[in-house]
């Protein structure tokens, strides 16, 4: 049973372009949200988080947005670069201190010239 | 941000022998550890969660006498994958909360990927 899903496994934007990548969740009970970047032979690196609390929160050219009633959350990257080519993963994560990351299936971003 | 080391970042081991991936956190204490493994072209799948002093949380399906767990520090948990198959190639990685973190990021090690032969 995936709880958190990225329907879309790629995507493709022009450099300086907004990219636009979505994630849906079913549990209820999470509360926290993140997303990552991962490049092929490495670990993922944080992005960006928001708590359930906000519907938006913005750092340099990523923003991500929360809408708990439809259970969806977007990152919006805005100007595109070539550097943010990568495959970029949304996580889920219930109350409390050391809960576990449940995370989506990931979406290659590709960022064309 | 905390900095996470994962050691080795490859291994290539025969078939039946066991081998050992260190995660280690460098400049935090990290009471919980998260050990993932990842498919090519798939999510990060969690293995088992890792706290210090006490025996580890085993997801679903995996099994803990072949993912041998160790957090015998808050800065060092051990995953040992013993008499490893073929089918046990993949990418494996861990991950750390600092201690009395509340809504913060996990910060993950290099990850390490295994080649059974």
């Amino acid at each position: 049973d995936q709880q958190v899903k990225q329907n879309s496994p790629s995507l493709s934007v022009q450099e300086g372009r907004i990219s636009i990548l979505n994630c849906d969740y079913t549990n209820s009970m999470f509360d926290y949200f993140l997303w990552y970047k991962k490049y092929p032979a490495e670990g993922p690196t944080f992005l960006i988080s928001i708590s359930s609390i906000k519907d938006k929160n913005e750092d340099g050219r990523f923003t991500v947005f929360l809408n708990k009633s439809a259970k969806h959350l977007s990152l919006h990257i805005v100007p595109s670069q070539p550097g943010d080519s990568a495959v970029y993963f949304c996580a889920a994560r219930g109350a409390g201190t050391a809960s576990k990351l449940t995370f989506g299936t990931g979406t290659r971003l590709q960022v064309t010239l | 941000g905390a900095v996470v080391s994962q050691h080795p970042s490859w291994v290539i081991c025969k078939s039946g022998t066991s081998v050992k991936i260190e995660c280690r956190s460098l400049d935090f204490q990290a009471t919980t550890m998260f050990w993932y493994r990842q498919f090519p072209k798939q999510s990060l799948m969690l293995m088992a969660t890792s706290n210090e002093g006490s025996k580890a949380t085993y997801e679903q399906g995996v099994e803990k006498d072949k993912f041998l767990i160790n957090h015998a520090s808050l800065t060092l948990s051990t995953l040992t994958v013993t008499s490893a198959h073929p089918e046990d190639s993949s990418f494996y990685i861990c991950s750390a909360q600092t201690r009395g973190s509340l809504n913060t990021e996990a910060f993950f090690g290099q990850g390490t990927r295994l080649t059974v032969v």
